[in-house]
């Protein structure tokens, strides 16, 4: 079985701020993991994904996240935050056919 | 645009109805998943086909809900007499199967919201 827990509902950062958004996971094998991100009124879309090549991922729009295995982490990071950056992030582990995703976490960005 | 479609985008129907969804992956995926999300949640797993085989099922989908890929192309969600505890966004996504239990990445649709009062 696998399972997402994402450490933070609500992140508020201010804009030109690093953004870090924590997640933990556990599967059973090996994982594949993902950060998903969903603005209002639009689909889920990809940010980045880890299927165990580098454990430094880079995504789009200047994310990145660290596949750290003794921690059982994949934070996701991006230097400096966008207005355009807020939105909801989800980190999600596959499971055997299916992703199993956390619960989101909120990212506020002020100006 | 190639990407994944739903429709409707909004339903509001009355307890006890009947509603039906649909969804178009992208044309080459033989992969499909559909998810609810409710608020403040993230995407739970209700079933996936790949072709026109409906090869899993969360212990999510209720006997009310049922969920057909015909011709492994399209697919509908059926929900009969629906409850109100069935408001939530109804997410399509699409992949294609990769090899051995490798998953490739879902695109996502925008989602069907269904409103039960």
């Amino acid at each position: 079985a696998q399972s997402v827990t994402q450490l933070d509902s609500h992140v508020s950062v201010s804009e030109g701020t690093p953004v870090l958004l924590r997640c933990n996971y556990s599967s059973s094998y090996s994982p594949s993991l993902f950060w998903y991100v969903q603005h209002p009124n639009k689909g889920l879309q990809l940010l980045l994904k880890y299927t165990s090549a580098a454990t430094l991922v880079k995504g789009i729009n200047g994310f990145e996240a660290e596949f750290k295995k003794s921690e059982t982490s994949f934070h996701l990071t991006k230097p400096s935050a966008h207005m355009s950056d807020a939105a909801e992030y989800f980190c999600v582990v596959t499971g055997r056919r299916a992703l199993t995703f956390g619960s989101g976490t909120r990212l506020q960005v002020q100006p | 645009d190639t990407g994944v479609s739903q429709d409707p985008r909004h339903k509001i129907t009355k307890r006890g109805q009947n509603v039906t969804f649909r969804c178009d992956p992208i044309s080459e995926h033989n992969r499909l998943y559909w998810y609810r999300q409710t608020l403040g949640q993230g995407p739970e797993f209700l079933t996936y086909f790949q072709n026109e085989a409906q090869l899993e099922k969360s212990r999510l989908l209720s006997d009310r809900f049922s969920a057909e890929r015909p011709k492994g192309s399209f697919s509908t969600l059926e929900i009969q007499r629906t409850e109100q505890g069935d408001s939530a966004m109804y997410l399509c996504a699409s992949s294609l199967a990769a090899g051995g239990t490798g998953l490739n990445e879902q695109f996502f649709g925008p989602g069907t919201r269904l409103t039960v009062l």
